[in-house]
């Protein structure tokens, strides 16, 4: 199955600030999906990065604070923009890989602290 | 939207116990699936179930496929502390490719 890379693993960052998660995978895959997991919570669906279209936002989510970019059939990258607080969550990459037993893998995700 | 009911929310139990844990929908899913995340890490499929009915073992995990499609268990036998973590279960939305989650449940093991 697909083998994920999510950087950084960790970040504290300023209020105000922006950060760019970044996903790489080993293999091409057509769809990557963004989650967030707020602290002991479960995981939501930010948006559906596709390659060569603009990424699909989940209610609740829009472009401008979660701006994706998916230059390519193996790379993908979240920013959250403008953070705060209430931003502080893991920040999970996922793919559509039809090598594993059902067809999703997930990164180890992005833990992120905003103060 | 779809959501998913998961209980119980946690369990404490020794070590060789059996826990169980099930999820369910108001909606008919097609596909359910049981995660497991342990801290720090992304969620790792432990089961996949594709049809109503359907009774699947991964060593002493066993979950079912609900017969109305609107529910799943899971089942762990003899647990070690390395069952420690959070379950998930989820499906996929109405036919798509996007997945919606339960709440987990986090599972502590005493040795």
């Amino acid at each position: 199955s697909a083998v994920i890379s999510q950087k950084p693993s960790r970040d504290i960052c300023q209020r105000g600030t922006s950060l760019t998660i970044q996903c790489q995978v080993d293999s091409q895959v057509t769809m990557m999906f963004w989650y967030r997991q707020q602290p002991g919570q479960s995981l939501t669906l930010i948006a559906t990065a596709n390659q060569g279209s603009e990424a699909t936002y989940e209610s609740g989510f829009v472009i401008d604070k979660f701006p994706i970019s998916r230059p390519n059939l193996t790379f993908s990258t979240l920013t959250v923009s403008n953070m705060s607080p209430e931003d502080s969550s893991i920040y999970l990459c996922s793919v559509e890989d039809p090598g594993s037993l059902y067809g999703y893998t997930f990164g180890s995700g992005t833990r992120l602290t905003v103060v | 939207g779809q959501q998913l009911n998961q209980s119980p929310q946690s369990m404490f139990i020794q070590e060789g116990e059996d826990v169980s844990m099930n999820c369910t929908s108001s909606s008919i899913f097609n596909t359910w699936l049981w995660y497991k995340q342990d801290p720090g890490e992304g969620p790792v499929l432990l089961i996949a179930l594709y049809k109503a009915g359907e009774l699947t073992s991964n060593g002493r995990l066993t979950a079912q496929f609900g017969i109305t499609r609107k529910d799943s268990f899971l089942n762990i036998s003899a647990s070690i502390p390395s069952d420690v973590g959070i379950y998930f279960c989820a499906g996929p939305l109405g036919g798509s490719e996007k997945l919606v989650f339960g709440k987990g449940m986090k599972l502590t093991v005493n040795p």
